[in-house]
């Protein structure tokens, strides 16, 4: 079955270290993104991607780096830069052009992140 | 600032009565819009979409309006069912943009038995 997967489910961070969130899709969408969701806020865009190695920062992107070396591919990193890490990441792809208009976005189950 | 608004964070519902989730927007090049319904810890899932050349888009128990000149959306479910208590989030994309959707921060709705 075709999907996108994002691992692990929980995760906990001390604070000060880096913790890479990963993101994988077997859908051969082109673009994929990171959103974040904290309670009352929706849901807000960190990074994206529309194409293998190249990517672009989103509304809230300070305190977080990503990389695209593979289609299938889009880790997110949380570093110690980031203030308030606490949250559920979430991960989505989809078709770039036309097609990603009216179909939307495929999201993963998400990621929730604690720091302890 | 934020172009597309929910501005009801939660509702509650009587089962079998029908209910109404609203979303206003300013952006007046938004192309198509969605709806999508998500569980607690887990992804978002799509629900039903508009393009912005139609009034109305209906799927079984799910019917989206759209009124461009108010530029509001609304979603109605009838009849309501306890396996429709979720968060919904409205999304809006421009097609001359990027490709990126704009979410509303979301309604809680609670179908009561």
């Amino acid at each position: 079955d075709g999907g996108i997967t994002q691992s692990p489910k929980y995760l906990f961070r001390k604070e000060g270290q880096n913790v890479t969130l990963s993101c994988e899709q077997n859908l051969n969408h082109d673009a994929m993104y990171w959103y974040r969701q904290d309670p009352g806020q929706g849901l807000r865009l960190i990074y994206y991607s529309q194409i293998v190695n190249d990517f672009q920062k989103g509304d809230i992107a300070e305190g977080y780096s990503v990389s695209r070396e593979k289609k299938e591919s889009f880790p997110l990193t949380v570093t110690s830069a980031q203030k308030n890490p606490t949250a559920f990441y979430l991960c989505a792809s989809s078709i770039h052009g036309q097609g990603a208009t009216s179909y939307g976005y495929t999201f993963g189950s998400g990621t929730r992140l604690t720091v302890v | 600032d934020q172009q597309v608004k929910q501005n009801s964070p939660s509702l509650s519902v009587q089962e079998g009565r029908i209910s109404i989730l609203n979303c206003d927007y300013t952006n007046s090049m938004f192309d198509y819009f969605l709806w999508y319904k998500k569980y607690p810890a887990e992804g978002p899932t799509f629900l039903i979409s508009i393009s912005s050349i139609k009034d109305k888009n209906e799927d079984g128990r799910f019917t989206v309006f759209l009124n461009k000149s108010a530029k509001h959306l609304s979603l109605h479910i009838v009849p309501s069912q306890p396996g429709d208590s979720a968060v919904y989030f409205c999304a809006a994309i421009a097609v001359t943009g990027t490709y990126k959707y704009i979410f509303g921060t979301g309604t809680r709705l609670k179908v009561l038995a």
